[in-house]
């Protein structure tokens, strides 16, 4: 089965500083891979997803970027963080199953 | 829009207690339906699906969905809730054909067990 990895666990970040998150898959290739937002108290929101290298599809407008630069490593960036941007990111993983599986989470908290 | 809701914000039950935790969907087509459970500060664990077939579904932790379609509903139950069931549970369908499945999520129920 698939794991995945994402690091860090938590981040502070002042507001107007740069962000990378990593994600990588482990026991599977060529998955298609999703970032989520989790803000305090509300449900999941897809904010990308890939199907391959270099693919990336966005679902909302905002102040996040993601690339995919290998099979299994999915990155998700900012250039300028916002307070808004504060939140637990998710990263998932899914074979063509329909089924995803979801890394640890970093929480991210801009100050 | 396809959209998933969960009616329940918080459930307070007590250990040993039965659960039913509610999720109705809408969608046009018959959708792939997830259970997630999540503890605080973690990412979310995969409880059950169901994709076809039996309307009743088994999972993980003891944990059974019933599907109706005629209802909408994909309700999580469990005979006897044990104090290390309580979480955030998160029902989920799956849009999109092709290779992708973008999973859209209810906003999640918070399961507290009394002891």
């Amino acid at each position: 089965s698939q794991t995945i990895h994402q690091w860090p666990a938590t981040l502070v970040q002042p507001v107007g500083s740069p962000l990378s998150l990593e994600c990588t898959v482990e026991g599977t290739s060529n998955p298609n891979l999703y970032w989520y937002r989790q803000a305090a108290g509300r449900g999941l929101q897809l904010l990308f997803y890939s199907v391959g290298i270099g693919q990336i599809s966005s679902e909302v407008p905002q102040n996040l970027s993601a690339s995919r630069p290998q099979d299994r490593q999915f990155i998700l960036s900012s250039k300028k963080l916002l307070l808004s941007d504060s939140g637990f990111y998710l990263c998932a993983g899914e074979n063509g199953s329909r089924v995803q599986y979801f890394g640890a989470g970093t929480r991210l908290s801009v100050l | 829009a396809q959209s998933v809701t969960q009616p329940d914000i918080h459930i307070t039950v007590s250990e040993g207690a039965s659960l039913e935790l509610r999720c109705n969907y809408s969608y046009g087509a018959t959708p792939y339906l997830f259970w997630y459970v999540q503890s605080p500060g973690q990412g979310l664990q995969l409880l059950l699906k169901y994709f076809s077939g039996d309307t009743l579904v088994q999972g993980i932790k003891g944990f059974e969905a019933e599907f109706k379609r005629s209802q909408s509903s994909f309700n999580l139950r469990k005979p006897s809730v044990h104090w290390s069931d309580a979480a955030e549970y998160f029902c989920a369908v799956v849009l999109g054909s092709g290779n992708t499945g973008k999973l859209i999520f209810g906003q999640g129920t918070t399961l507290q067990v009394k002891p």
